[in-house]
């Protein structure tokens, strides 16, 4: 696609629900990351994957946080167990070279009630 | 070790003024320094990036300053417009990795 599409937009969901947030990047692009910024703060990395490959998943704040890529296109990030602090706009990038030349989605801003 | 500072965190200029942001990181292992602009409801996008072996970059109105030894680099936004009122952040990469500075708001009133 032209840019890296993220979906759904917005998404409400009552504390202790699972959640999958889900990014399509840019077509070719070998590399997908994951970021999450919370208000007036920069993104913070939580994982990234080259082609199928999870090469870094340091940022993932514990295990209720996973991620997969499984035929190195699509991606998702899956929350299980939300709670109130999960709330943050989670960000998706993709980048040809990996070489900080990162295009970014325009979120999915998840709230935890 | 990990960590980008960035400096300051909101900034008002006039129309043709000339805006400057400061980072700083401590971590040497980083190889590669961009800067970020977002709008808001909008990702992230590059604008300008610079490698350690370069003291300056200048691309149109927007230059890198870069001090290696000193580990701080800064951008400069010469003749400063009202379209360019953005959130700025740094960056620095690690192991394929963004590490973003803490941003800074920038206002540029007519």
């Amino acid at each position: 696609g032209a840019g890296v599409s993220q979906s759904p937009r917005y998404k409400v969901t009552k504390r202790g629900q699972d959640v999958a947030l889900r990014c399509d990047p840019i077509s070719g692009h070998v590399s997908l990351y994951w970021y999450r910024q919370a208000l007036g703060q920069g993104p913070e990395f939580l994982t990234y994957f080259n082609y199928e490959a999870q090469q870094d998943k340091s940022g993932l704040p514990n295990d209720r946080f996973s991620a997969e890529r499984p035929e190195g296109s699509i991606s998702t990030l899956t929350i299980q167990r939300t709670e109130q602090r999960d709330s943050a706009m989670y960000r998706c990038a993709s980048s040809s070279t990996g070489v900080g030349g990162y295009t970014f989605g325009s979120g999915t801003r998840l709230t935890v009630v | 070790q990990q960590q980008v500072k960035q400096s300051p965190q909101s900034l008002i200029v006039q129309k043709g003024g000339i805006s400057i942001i400061n980072c700083a990181y401590e971590n040497t292992a980083f190889d590669y320094f961009p800067w970020y602009q977002q709008f808001p409801g909008k990702g992230p996008a590059l604008l300008i990036a610079i490698r350690p072996d370069v003291s300056e970059k200048k691309e149109g109105r927007f230059t890198i300053s870069f001090n290696k030894s000193a580990k701080q680099f800064s951008l400069h936004i010469m003749d400063s417009q009202p379209g360019d009122s953005a959130t700025y952040f740094c960056a620095a990469v690690v192991n394929d990795k963004l590490i973003f500075g803490t941003g800074t708001r920038l206002q540029v009133f007519p």
